[in-house]
């Protein structure tokens, strides 16, 4: 069975310190996918970054970075000098095939908020 | 491109009615999903449909069902409503499906259930 865990529940930083948000996962599958959205307080969750498991290369998009390690099973989220904007929900996700190749499971975890204060 | 579109926004029913979700995908999508979301929960998977069949399907009571049309727009049905299905409900589009491309999340129905 595959699991996320997002041990953050909540999160609360000042502006221009940097934050990292955990994500570990769990699957037995040697092939799966990672994903982070942001759910800000509009609602509409924003897909952020897409990671496959034979990919270990750490990613940096301007403010954002993702670090991903499969020796601990964990696909961390970093935000650089957070600002005001930042503030929403993080949510992270594991994809694992199932038999037959079209057919997945998905299952995300529960979530972590993050406030960024002026 | 218009994003994903989820009618209506806000609805509330009593226990034992049945409701139609609506969700029209991008343009261009084939693959539409359906996600539950609540504070305790968090979001959970519903199923997802594929050029008309559901390919993928979480873990819940047969209350929950979906359809898709050939337009790639979907519905979900929730019938004999119970309290904790009040939740905010979700669509999602992506071009080849949940596990490989990224989901295009519409705003969410808001279901509360009295």
């Amino acid at each position: 069975a595959q699991k996320v865990t997002q041990a953050q529940t909540e999160i609360s930083v000042v502006e221009k310190e940097d934050v990292t948000l955990d994500c570990v996962y769990e699957t037995r599958d040697t092939t799966y996918y990672l994903f982070w959205y942001k759910q800000p307080p509009s609602g509409e969750l924003v897909f952020l970054i897409r990671r496959n498991s034979f990919d270990e290369q750490n990613e940096i998009s301007g403010r954002y970075s993702w670090n991903f390690q499969k020796s601990t099973s964990s696909f961390n989220f970093t935000i650089t000098a957070s600002q005001v904007v930042d503030s929403a929900v993080y949510v992270c996700a594991l994809s694992e095939a199932q038999s037959g190749g079209c057919n997945y499971n998905l299952t995300f975890g529960k979530g972590t908020l993050l406030t960024v204060n002026p | 491109k218009a994003g994903v579109t989820q009618t209506p926004r806000y609805l509330i029913k009593t226990r034992g009615q049945q409701v139609t979700l609506s969700c029209s995908p991008i343009s261009g999508h084939r693959s539409v999903s359906w996600y539950q979301q609540t504070p305790g929960q968090g979001l959970q998977f519903l199923f997802e449909y594929f050029s008309e069949t559901q390919r993928n399907k979480g873990n819940f009571p047969g209350r929950f069902s979906g359809r898709q049309f050939s337009n790639s727009r979907s519905e979900m049905n929730v019938s004999t409503l119970e309290l904790g299905d009040s939740a905010l409900y979700l669509c999602a589009s992506s071009l080849t499906g949940i596990g490989l491309s990224p989901l295009h999340f519409g705003n969410g129905t808001r279901l509360t259930v009295t």
